[in-house]
């Protein structure tokens, strides 16, 4: 019964490689994130999705696409791998704050890529 | 725009001593307050959560926080810490017409036995 799930846990691959990262919530939020945490443990938002609509988007290369194919998952493509992208990547979901109750941010485990 | 600073990157403290860890937001619309903690290899949970209210929030793990408007503060106290509370531990603001989270660049926190 988790409630923000990313698979996979752990992804080493060599540089110049495509990959993938799912995310899946099942808290009923209307909006999911994707984070990028560095060796530093600088925690940046890379997208944000609302009901399946991009709504923040940093400066993030284009090599990364986010996919939303329904209100429950955000995977997270990468394409031509670069050392650089090694990191941890945190996919959170929440509720929009139109109420108090419904004001957090809920992440998941994190998937360690490692680029060689 | 809204930011979030951690000043101290790195907090020893010895085993049953008490700590606090320091937050400072800067925003021009009201907020809401947020403390999170990463054990080693592990995702972020939510510690506690200031949204309105009593400004001295009480979060899991003994832990607490006081909202200071005037001082633009949300610093995290426990008066006295265990070792398993070596972690890491980011504050963090969204306005409250929005959804988008600023975190600070977070707290490494290392109890000593």
């Amino acid at each position: 019964d988790t409630a923000v799930s990313q698979t996979p846990k752990y992804l080493v691959t060599q540089m110049g490689n495509d990959k993938s990262i799912k995310c899946e919530q099942n808290l009923g939020h209307d909006t999911m994130y994707w984070y990028k945490q560095d060796s530093k443990k600088f925690l940046k938002i890379m997208f944000s999705y609302n009901n399946k609509e991009l709504i923040i988007n940093e400066t993030v290369p284009n090599r990364f696409s986010p996919k939303s194919p329904d209100k429950a998952h955000l995977n997270l493509h990468i394409n031509s791998l670069e050392l650089g992208d090694s990191a941890v990547y945190f996919c959170a979901s929440s509720q929009e704050p139109s109420g108090v109750d419904r004001c957090c941010q809920y992440f998941g485990p994190g998937t360690r890529l490692l680029v060689l | 725009a809204q930011s979030v600073t951690q000043l101290d990157s790195q907090v020893p403290v010895f085993e049953e001593a008490p700590v606090e860890l320091r937050c400072n937001y800067s925003s021009s619309v009201s907020v809401y307050l947020f403390w999170y903690v990463q054990y080693p290899n592990q995702g972020l949970q939510l510690l506690l959560k200031y949204l309105s209210g009593s400004t001295l929030v009480k979060g899991i793990n003994g832990f607490e926080a006081e909202f200071n408007k005037s001082q633009t503060s949300f610093h995290l106290r426990k008066p006295s810490v265990h070792i398993s509370d070596t972690a890491e531990y980011f504050c963090a603001v969204t306005r409250r017409s929005g959804n988008q989270f600023y975190f600070g660049t977070g707290t490494s926190l290392t109890v000593i036995p």
